[in-house]
């Protein structure tokens, strides 16, 4: 059974503070994908990975940084979170292969809070 | 990013119905994969469907259907019979063959199915 897993389904955090997102899978993908989900505007790509050490913007990555030290997990950071960043955070994988004809997996999402 | 747009944000079917969920999207690509996703309360989020551009024919996986009109860019999703466990959001989102395999999604439907 595929497998995409996020730290934290629930955070809480204060503005100002440095904030983890942590996302492993276990299917050896290529790629990896951080989204944002807000009501009203779908899922926002922030960040991406196709290779360890790889990473390229999304369409929203101001406030954001990524990690890729493993292939097997990718780490979105919040270098000083504030309360617009309140929102939930979804993880993404998908094989280097196959296009559209393989599918991206998905993690059950953290739901972020800022205070 | 491209622009995928999904007007509809609620709808509500009676059990056993069918409904049909409205998608569109612009791209100057030519070929392309479209999809269809399935976030119930869980928030797990789940491939219902999936269409290449270059397939005339629509997509069909049991009870859920796809209405592609390439020339229109449309790409609407009929739930046939629908279910209890087919209450969710369903988010419409667009692909282009490219290495980096990044999703663009709509604003998404809730659908509620009642009993």
């Amino acid at each position: 059974d595929v497998k995409v897993t996020q730290s934290s389904r629930y955070l809480v955090k204060r503005t100002g503070e440095k904030v983890f997102l942590e996302c492993v899978q276990d299917m050896d993908h290529e790629n990896m994908f951080w989204y944002r989900q807000d009501p009203g505007l779908g899922l926002r790509l922030i960040y991406f990975s196709y290779d360890v050490k790889m990473k390229e913007k999304g369409d929203i990555p101001e406030g954001y940084s990524v990690s890729r030290e493993k292939k097997e997990r990718f780490s979105l950071i919040l270098e000083s979170a504030s309360t617009n960043q309140t929102s939930m955070y979804l993880c993404a994988s998908k094989t280097g292969t196959g296009g559209g004809n393989t599918e991206a997996f998905f993690g059950q999402g953290t739901r972020l809070t800022v205070v | 990013a491209q622009t995928v747009t999904q007007s509809q944000p609620e709808m509500s079917v009676q059990e056993a119905e069918t409904v049909t969920l409205s998608c569109t999207y612009d791209t100057s690509e030519s070929n392309y994969y479209l999809f269809w996703y399935k976030q119930p309360p869980s928030r797990q989020m789940i491939l219902v469907i999936r269409q290449e551009a270059y397939k005339q024919q629509n997509a069909t996986e049991n009870r859920f259907s796809v209405n592609f009109q390439k020339a229109a860019k449309s790409f609407s999703l009929k739930i046939s019979d629908s279910q209890l466990g087919d209450t969710a959001m369903y988010f419409c989102a667009f692909m282009k063959p490219t290495n980096d395999y990044k999703l663009s999604f709509g604003a998404g439907t809730t659908v509620t199915v009642r009993a």
